[in-house]
C-alpha cells in the first residue's frame, strides 16, 4: 500500500544553516506530494506541494522536487530562521479508491537556535 | 475566506463516556477528512466524507463514527471512550477537483 518514510529528528540547526529533511514514498501510480508544517498547539499548515514528476514546490524559502526515479520529495531551505522551528510532515495523496486520504510520515522536529 | 474551524478546542472526558467533535469546512469545500494524532502512532486517517457519504475509512474500531450534513459540516463521534483515545483530532477539507487538504486547529481530547 501507499506509505511515506521521512527522516526522524530531532534536527537542531543554527540560524542561517542549510536544511534538508529527507522523504521517500511508496505508491502505485502518480501520487501528489505535500509538505505540511505544525507549530506548537496548532493544526497542520500546507507548506508546499507537487502533483507530477519533476515538479518543484516552493514557499517561504522552502523547496522540494518530486523525483519519480528515486521516489523522493526532500525538503530544503537555504537559510533557516528561528521562526522555522516546528514539526514538518511529508505526505502523499494517492489516486483511485484512496483519493481522499493523506498518508503521512512520522514528522521531523526542527529546532533552530539563534 | 474563513479557514476550517473545529469545536470544541479542548475536551476532558472520563473512560466509558462518549464524545462528539464538530468540523466546519472552508466554504465551497465538500470533502471532509478526519485524522487522529498521537505521539506514539503519529497521524492516522479515520474517515473521509464527501457529499454526505463516507467515501474512505481507516483502520479504527466501530466506536469511531462520523457523519456529514448537507451544508458539508461534519461530526465525529467516539463512544465508550478509552484512555488510548486521548489525542489531537484534526479535520481537513478540500475543494472539488483539488488535491490539497486544509486543516483546522484540532480538538485536543483527554480521557481520564
Amino acid at each position: 500500500g501507499d506509505s511515506v518514510t521521512q527522516m526522524e529528528g530531532p534536527v537542531t540547526l543554527s540560524e542561517e544553516a542549510f536544511l534538508t529533511i529527507n522523504c521517500t514514498y511508496t505508491a502505485t501510480g502518480y501520487p501528489s506530494l505535500f509538505w505540511y508544517v505544525q507549530y506548537p498547539g496548532e493544526g497542520l499548515q500546507l507548506l508546499l506541494k507537487a502533483t507530477k514528476a519533476d515538479d518543484k514546490g516552493s514557499n517561504k524559502g522552502f523547496e522540494a522536487t518530486y523525483r519519480k526515479e528515486t521516489t523522493s520529495f526532500h525538503l530544503e531551505k537555504g537559510s533557516v530562521q528561528v521562526s522555522d522551528s516546528a514539526v514538518y510532515f511529508c505526505a502523499l495523496r494517492g489516486r483511485g479508491s484512496t483519493l481522499g486520504r493523506l498518508y503521512f510520515g512520522r514528522g521531523t522536529q526542527l529546532t533552530v537556535w539563534p | 475566506k474563513a479557514g476550517v474551524t473545529q469545536t470544541p478546542r479542548y475536551l476532558i472526558k472520563t473512560r466509558g463516556q462518549q464524545v462528539t467533535l464538530s468540523c466546519s469546512p472552508i466554504s465551497g469545500h465538500r470533502s471532509v477528512s478526519w485524522y487522529q494524532q498521537t505521539p506514539g502512532q503519529g497521524l492516522q486517517f479515520l474517515f473521509e466524507y464527501f457529499s454526505e457519504t463516507q467515501r474512505n475509512k481507516g483502520n479504527f474500531p466501530g466506536r469511531f463514527s462520523g457523519r456529514q450534513f448537507s451544508n458539508s459540516r461534519s461530526e465525529m463521534n467516539v463512544s465508550t471512550l478509552e484512555l488510548g483515545d486521548s489525542a489531537l483530532y484534526l479535520c481537513a477539507s478540500s475543494a472539488p477537483l483539488e488535491n490539497e487538504q486544509f486543516f483546522g486547529p484540532g480538538t485536543r481530547l483527554t480521557v481520564l
